[in-house]
């Protein structure tokens, strides 16, 4: 069955410090990979997607994410952490069965970050 | 321009009360979608729409009944309300059931007494 696992409950790191969360997958066909951010209160905000081609991919505010196909892994980076990146993490692989798809999430990270 | 919104933010109410969550979105999507997210923050599909169609059922209760009078608008109404029901209920938009990016409303945060 389809699945993402992110092993990482809760995260901390110091403000300018790198970061990076785990992400591993399990899908039978080639996956569609997204990382979602959500802020206190807040939506998910879409920060980067991988469908093909290019494996690291670039996303918004910062952050990059690699696709290893071999590790079944979609990690999350960001080089230098500021205090406003504080939020829950979600990585998810899109299920594209016939004429539906969804999304899979994997139970999230809490990335916090100290002064 | 809000993409996509939700009403209400913030819904309470008693065990066994009848209610409503709406979403639109004015992206021009033809697929939108209910989701789930329990207490541990764990998210998971409910239901998706196509061009009002429904396409996905995620062995959700059927006393969870979603409506989409145009493919702008899914509403989602719940009978008879249970205390784990309680969770925050997202709406989502894609542009086809092709797979892409699912744009995420701000949430409805339900909490039955």
């Amino acid at each position: 069955a389809q699945s993402v696992t992110q092993p990482d409950i809760h995260i901390t790191v110091s403000e300018g410090a790198s970061l990076e969360l785990r992400c591993n997958y399990s899908y039978g066909a080639t996956p569609y990979l997204f990382w979602y951010v959500q802020s206190p209160g807040q939506g998910l905000q879409l920060l980067l997607k991988y469908f093909s081609g290019d494996t690291l991919v670039q996303g918004i505010k910062g952050f990059e994410a690699e696709f290893k196909r071999s590790q079944s892994s979609f990690n999350l980076r960001k080089p230098s952490v500021h205090w406003s990146d504080a939020a829950e993490y979600f990585c998810a692989v899109g299920d594209h069965g016939g004429a539906t798809n969804k999304l899979i999430f994997g139970t999230g990270t809490l990335l916090a970050v100290q002064p | 321009d809000t993409a996509v919104s939700q009403t209400p933010k913030y819904l309470v109410t008693q065990m066994g009360n009848d209610k409503s969550i709406k979403c639109e979105q004015n992206l021009g999507h033809d697929t939108m979608y209910w989701y789930k997210q329990d207490s541990k923050k764990f998210l998971k599909i409910m239901f998706s729409y196509n061009n009002k169609e429904l396409i996905i059922n995620e062995t959700v209760p059927n006393r969870f009944s979603p409506k989409s009078p145009d493919k702008a608008h899914l509403n989602l109404h719940i009978n008879s309300l249970e205390l784990g029901d309680s969770a925050v209920y997202f709406c989502a938009s894609s542009q086809s059931t092709e797979m892409d990016i699912q744009y995420f409303g701000a949430g409805t945060r339900l909490s039955v007494l």
